[in-house]
């Protein structure tokens, strides 16, 4: 069955930085285009990154352009996001989500999500 | 930039009761629309995609319908089981955009 796992959050104070990882089995990874997506305490869904099947392509919400990379290994079926610079309003549970396997960015399978929590 | 709004913010109702959730575009998105059920603690899930298409596994008593700019989410028979957020999500551009959510208490 699909199972993504999500790795790499903790406690981290402002201006540092943090990587978050995600262990995707039970399906085709490199057939699939995969983001991030947060959510900070009772708030909302916030689209964070997204990179293509074959990583050639990568897109940033506004909030995080320059700050959080995101990349891919398709030998080792892992996602990445390096979080550089972070804010207190970086304060989130980050999920790792697969998109369509038709290329359309929804998202039809999730992980648990990990709690990235920054504060001094 | 298209927004997404969502109505109501929450509503409360009684098992069996006909639910419906609106989400409404900025400009219009075609069908280019999905909603997720979110569970306290829990990540998303997908409930519909492309504005009306149920995601397999389901229960048919959620079905979606718009298209442009208003999309409705109905629950035909509401369960206890569907206490939860919903948020509806735009996909037409390299930017998903989530809509801000609507609480269902039973």
């Amino acid at each position: 069955q699909v199972q993504l796992v999500e790795s790499g959050g903790g406690v981290v104070q402002p201006g540092r930085s943090l990587r978050l990882s995600c262990a995707a089995s039970g399906f085709s990874f490199s057939n699939h285009a995969m983001a991030w997506v947060r959510q900070a305490p009772g708030k909302g869904l916030e689209w964070v990154a997204l990179i293509s099947y074959d990583g050639s392509d990568k897109y940033y919400a506004d909030s995080v352009n320059g700050r959080f990379p995101i990349s891919r290994d398709n030998s080792k079926n892992t996602l990445h996001l390096q979080m550089n610079s972070l804010r207190a309003e970086d304060t989130a549970v980050y999920y790792c989500a697969r998109s369509d396997s038709s290329g359309w960015f929804y998202f039809d399978f999730w992980g648990q999500g990990t709690l990235v929590t920054v504060s001094s | 930039d298209i927004h997404l709004t969502q109505s109501p913010p929450t509503l409360s109702a009684f098992v069996g009761d006909r639910v419906t959730i609106t989400c409404r575009a900025s400009q219009t998105i075609n069908t280019w629309l999905a909603w997720y059920q979110q569970k306290p603690g829990r990540a998303p899930k997908l409930l519909i995609y492309k504005a009306s298409r149920l995601e397999s596994g389901v229960p048919s008593r959620f079905s979606g319908s718009g298209s442009g700019t208003e999309f409705t989410l109905t629950i035909s028979s509401l369960q206890p089981d569907d206490f939860a957020t919903y948020f509806c999500q735009n996909y037409n551009t390299n930017s998903p955009l989530f809509g801000p959510g609507t609480k269902v208490d039973i």
